[in-house]
């Protein structure tokens, strides 16, 4: 299985602040991530695939970077509306795995 | 519109089988390039993936619990069954049932149901 590495587990940031979440995969997985955003009580949402690709509908201060083993996501503006768990998941291999999840939460 | 909406047992004792229902609209599982998967969650933990069902009706499970699920689809009702047999309290979890789509030689969960807790006591 590949194991997906998600850090920090928790984080917590101002209002405007630029967020960085980092996910690491334990064998290469090309561009085969997908980012997710959890909000309390609701189901998860897809913000980004492919590893860059925003998926349609989603805010532009929503990114994502990487390949291979090393990815990044980022909120270039927190906003009150981003206070989510946040997750990784790769697509390249079977079974599919989910990093365990990074906190937001604003100062 | 794409809607996914899980439906089943919220309470079930340990040992008994679990039957969960995903009842989906605004897409085909027909259609190619199409699945829909279930993934579960304990409280406050990640998530995890169980299985999935294709267009072509090629199925696959998670290792660790393959021996315990199985996934079927009724595509004349746009549903899809999960039963995950012998329980346990360390299956406790909210389910979700969610369409995977596979778009430019990606795959990912594009749209998901609202979940259904599960909770696994005597």
């Amino acid at each position: 299985d590949i194991q997906m590495t998600q850090s920090p587990s928790s984080l917590s940031a101002s209002v405007g602040d630029r967020v960085t979440i980092t996910c690491q995969a334990s064998q290469d997985i090309s561009n085969y991530l997908n980012w997710y955003q959890q909000k309390p009580g609701k189901a998860p949402k897809v913000l980004i695939y492919d590893s860059s690709s925003l998926e349609t509908g989603v805010p532009s201060r929503f990114s994502g970077s990487g390949s291979g083993t090393d990815f990044t996501f980022t909120i270039s503006s927190l906003q009150p509306e981003d206070i989510a768990s946040y997750y990784c998941q790769q697509s390249h291999n079977l079974p599919l795995t989910f990093g365990g999840g990074t906190k937001v939460e604003i100062k | 519109q794409i809607t996914l909406k899980e439906s089943g047992p919220t309470l079930v004792k340990p040992t008994q089988t679990l039957t969960l229902t995903c009842t989906f609209s605004g897409f085909s599982l027909s259609t190619g390039e199409v699945g829909v998967g279930w993934i579960r969650q304990p409280p406050g933990k990640a998530l995890e993936w169980l299985a999935l069902i294709y267009w072509d009706d090629d199925k696959d499970y998670s290792p660790s619990l393959q021996s315990r699920l199985t996934i079927t689809r009724d595509t004349s009702k746009n549903q899809v069954v999960l039963t995950m047999t012998n329980m346990d309290p360390v299956d406790t979890a909210t389910y979700y049932c969610a369409r995977h789509s596979m778009v430019r030689g990606t795959e990912y969960f594009q749209h998901w149901g609202q979940g259904t807790l599960v909770t696994v006591s005597s």
